[in-house]
């Protein structure tokens, strides 16, 4: 499986901020990228994929993807305490997808 | 999207002994995955079930300790056996819904204590 590294957490961010989760990959053939979002004993629930260089926005969501820099993020606006989560960058390669560690989202109310 | 269901949620089995987990997907998807989670750790790729073949395994995964069954396009089960205390985790499967700019989902879990 293809390396996948996130930014150390854990991270906190008060209500309504911005939290920016970032995530690089070393296989610069690798096609499709998602992120997950884990509450604690739980299984990973699917926020966005996106396969494109740019910005994809899902609602509160933006995924952005930088292709030549092997980068990929995800911004969570108005952060909610409900978004309080492990979030998984998973990156595709010959269809199987190779997980980052995780970071951990604490949003303070 | 695909909603996936696992059968049992959680066991607590004995040491030598074997657990069959069994997968369910609401649809036809193009591919399924087994995945196993070790307590605060991220996810690991174990095998791609194949329909109608043998899976392919990923490297530290054999067919003699995981084998795997996928008999349609809807369905797929994972054995763990000969267990022992090392193989206690949360085994996951997962469905992708199409090639490869397809969603991929996962099914809520199997958490395996052995003992």
């Amino acid at each position: 499986q293809k390396e996948v590294e996130q930014n150390s957490g854990p991270l906190s961010v008060p209500e309504g901020a911005i939290a920016s989760l970032n995530c690089t990959y070393s296989d610069r053939g690798s096609q499709s990228f998602f992120w997950y979002r884990q509450y604690s004993g739980k299984s990973p629930e699917l926020i966005m994929f996106i396969y494109s260089n740019g910005d994809k926005e899902d609602g509160r969501f933006t995924a952005q993807l930088n292709k030549a820099s092997q980068y990929v993020s995800l911004l969570i606006r108005d952060s909610q305490p409900s978004d309080s989560a492990t979030y998984l960058c998973a990156v595709d390669g010959d269809y199987k997808l190779s997980f980052g560690a995780g970071t951990t989202v604490t949003v303070r109310a | 999207s695909a909603v996936i269901s696992q059968k049992p949620s959680r066991d607590i089995c004995q040491r030598g002994t074997s657990l069959t987990i069994q997968c369910q997907v609401d649809s036809q998807v193009t591919m399924m995955f087994w995945y196993r989670q070790q307590p605060g750790q991220s996810l690991t790729l174990i095998a791609t079930a194949n329909q109608g073949s043998e899976a392919t395994y990923e490297s530290g995964f054999v067919i003699d300790k995981f084998p795997i069954s996928r008999p349609n396009l809807t369905f797929s089960t994972l054995t763990v056996s000969n267990m022992s205390p090392e193989d206690s985790s949360i085994y996951l499967c997962s469905a992708r819904t199409s090639g490869s700019l397809g969603e991929q989902f996962f099914g809520p879990g199997t958490r395996l204590t052995v003992l």
